[in-house]
């Protein structure tokens, strides 16, 4: 079993609707929490970090963490067509060395067309 | 943040070549580290770059095959060694400083023939 599990989906939505991106983990060490978006031919750019459980939200992004299921979500809400990239969470167990080793999922395509 | 830079973006090799990657950090970070990135599949850590010593290897990757240097808190090269098709992969950089958050360069595409 990986030890983080992503649907690569792709994913595709009409503009304005709400998108939920999904990652499982297996680790109940891991304590920091990750969103990266990568648009095509561009390197990973951070979008969210949460520590430990619960919502935070920023704009039109909520990063969701439930540690009891070992489950993380990104909601997207009133989405865009700016917001078409792949989807990578990460997650990490310490915080030390930039957030230990960082674990990635396989990353989730996502469309909006307008 | 960090903004971090690659050279180059992509390259085409023959087997058995070399090619070395350049990372250029904006900023002074703590720490760098080098992933690949296969199509369809997470981001593997390669090593972490260490300033003025030997950089520390993930499991399944070897010194010999990817050499790393980092000579200061702003730039770090990867070599990829007697390239084969298999290594064609995107090669990613990432930094920052210690207990926060990684931020990534824009990846090396190297096709290998």
């Amino acid at each position: 079993q990986k030890e983080v599990e992503q649907d690569p989906g792709p994913l595709s939505v009409p503009e304005g609707a709400i998108v939920s991106l999904n990652c499982t983990y297996s680790n109940s060490a891991f304590q920091y929490f990750m969103w990266y978006r990568q648009y095509s031919r561009k390197g990973p750019e951070l979008l969210m970090y949460t520590y430990s459980s619960g919502n935070k939200e920023d704009g039109r992004f909520t990063a969701q963490v439930d540690k009891s299921s070992k489950y993380i979500s990104l909601f997207i809400r009133d989405s865009q067509p700016s917001d078409s990239a792949t989807y990578l969470c990460a997650m990490s167990a310490s915080r030390g060395s930039t957030l230990g080793r960082l674990y990635f999922g396989r990353g989730t395509q996502l469309t909006v067309w307008p | 943040s960090a903004v971090i830079s690659q050279k180059p973006s992509r390259d085409i090799c023959q087997r058995g070549t070399s090619l070395t990657i350049q990372c250029q950090v904006d900023s002074q970070v703590t720490m760098m580290f080098w992933y690949r990135q296969q199509p369809g599949q997470s981001l593997t850590l390669i090593a972490t770059a260490n300033q003025g010593s030997e950089a520390t290897y993930e499991s399944g990757f070897v010194i010999d095959k990817f050499p790393i240097s980092r000579p200061n808190l702003t730039f770090s090269t990867l070599t990829v060694s007697n390239m084969s098709p298999e290594d064609s992969s995107i090669y990613l950089c990432s930094g920052g400083q210690e207990g926060e958050t990684q931020y990534f360069g824009p990846g090396t595409r190297l096709l290998v023939l």
